[in-house]
């Protein structure tokens, strides 16, 4: 199946900083991405939805302007998390698909964020 | 509303025993289905997909999944289960656009 790598697998980082987690798809190109978030034991919320060139999609409740979504080129889509909270100490995984049609998703292999 | 049911949390099973794990929706439409595993700190693995066509698909490490129509259910089946399967499964569905929906997640544990 097709890669999508994620870096870095883990980050622990001090409240009130900022935090990059790259989301990349290596042998396909993918003009959409999709970032979750995963709370311990629970199911994937999904967060946004990034689109290459143009402004990521929000769910309702994800705050746009704490987690800055990039998706610059069709391999690379960047989650910088800003101010970091204890709160958003989880863990983040991105995924895109090869195909509009009946592709599955491809995961990353997801990035746990501990905030201090 | 679109939704993905997976009424069990946690799933045991005996190393060698049949296994299945649930999974219902309610969408509209004709969804696509989808399955996947997940290990302990890692992401998602797709293992399997039904479009169209035969209603039991087979996919990866011997899962295979039936599609019942009618009672909108796509589970998730193996005929032996190995102690490597102990995972956390989901299960997901595209009506159509970009959209997927997740179920919960059942948690399957193989006792060897």
């Amino acid at each position: 199946g097709a890669v999508v790598s994620q870096h870095p697998s883990r980050v622990i980082c001090k409240s009130g900083t900022s935090v990059k987690i790259e989301c990349r798809s290596l042998d396909f190109q993918a003009t959409t991405m999709f970032w979750y978030r995963q709370f311990p034991k629970k199911s994937l919320m999904l967060m946004a939805t990034s689109n290459e060139g143009s402004k990521a999609t929000y769910e309702q409740g994800v705050e746009k302007d704490k987690f800055l979504i990039n998706h610059a080129s069709l391999t690379l889509s960047t989650l910088t998390v800003t101010s970091a909270h204890p709160e958003d100490s989880s863990f983040y995984i991105c995924s895109a698909r090869t195909s509009p049609g009946a592709g599955e998703l491809f995961f990353g292999e997801g990035s746990r964020l501990t905030v201090l | 509303a679109q939704s993905v049911a997976q009424p069990e949390d946690q799933v045991n099973v005996a190393e060698g025993n049949p296994l299945t794990v649930k999974c219902t929706y309610s969408v509209s439409g004709n969804p696509y289905l989808f399955w996947y595993v997940q290990y302990p700190n890692r992401g998602l693995q797709f293992l399997l997909k039904y479009i169209t066509g035969d209603n039991l698909v087979k996919g990866s490490y011997g899962f295979e999944a039936e599609f019942n129509k009618s009672q909108t259910s796509f589970h998730l089946k193996k005929p032996s289960a190995l102690v490597s399967d102990s995972a956390l499964y989901f299960c997901a569905v595209r009506p159509f656009g970009n959209q997927f929906y997740f179920g919960t997640g059942t948690s399957l544990t193989v006792i060897p």
